[in-house]
């Protein structure tokens, strides 16, 4: 079976340094990874998308995420957050093993980012 | 249309009700999902369909819960006997097919039992 941790419930950055939102998964096959922003009262936005081929991907907003197999992790990073960066995160994960297969998101981490 | 579309946005009913969510998917995707959201959470996977049929229903919590996609575009999520656990954000996502494309997501039902 799938499935996607995101171990922190909250990250606090200030303006203008790095962050780095975590996630692991587990699947049988491949794995095809994906974040998502969600914003309050509004819908889960697509940041961007892991498949195959180069392991750092790079999305909307500035973001970037970094595959690593060996370690079945796909965390979410930036370079310099903004105060509108401040959002709840999903990671999520397709199982890529079979006919069909399901998107299983994690639990989510709330970023917040201070002035 | 645009996006994916769910209606109504709010719904309130009352314990022991039926209630029916709708979801239109962007034009042209086989694949729609369903998912329920309770506040700070993630979205908990119901179900998935790929074209008319139910490819994954694994996640329906029991057979109180029923979804159709007859046509293979609109879908409908249907609850039976509705009970307080089952307020939460019900939400709708679509994508081309099956494979590597991400989800699409629509804005959500609020559902409230009273």
């Amino acid at each position: 079976a799938q499935s996607v941790a995101q171990p922190e419930d909250q990250v606090n950055v200030a303006e203008g340094n790095p962050l780095t939102v975590k996630c692991t998964y587990s699947v049988s096959g491949n794995p095809y990874l994906f974040w998502y922003v969600q914003y309050p009262n509004r819908g889960l936005q697509f940041l961007l998308k892991y498949i195959t081929g180069d392991n750092l991907v790079k999305g909307s907003y500035g973001f970037e995420a970094e595959f690593n197999k060996s370690q079945t992790s796909f965390h979410l990073k930036k370079p310099s957050a903004l105060v509108s960066d401040s959002a709840l995160y999903f990671c999520a994960v397709r199982d890529m093993q079979g006919s069909a297969s399901k998107i299983i998101f994690g639990s989510g981490t709330r970023l917040s980012i201070r002035p | 249309g645009a996006g994916v579309s769910q209606t109504p946005s709010n719904k309130v009913t009352e314990k022991g009700k039926y209630v029916e969510l709708r979801c239109d998917p962007i034009s042209g995707h086989t694949a729609l999902y369903w998912y329920r959201q309770s506040l700070g959470q993630g979205p908990e996977f119901l179900i998935y369909f790929q074209g008319t049929g139910a490819a994954d229903d694994s996640g329906l919590p029991n057979d109180r819960f029923f979804a159709v996609r007859p046509e293979g575009s609109v879908s409908t999520l249907k609850i039976q006997r509705t009970e307080r656990g089952d307020s939460a954000v019900y939400l709708c996502a679509s994508s081309p097919g099956q494979g590597h494309t991400e989800a699409f997501f629509g804005q959500g039902t609020r559902l409230t039992v009273v």
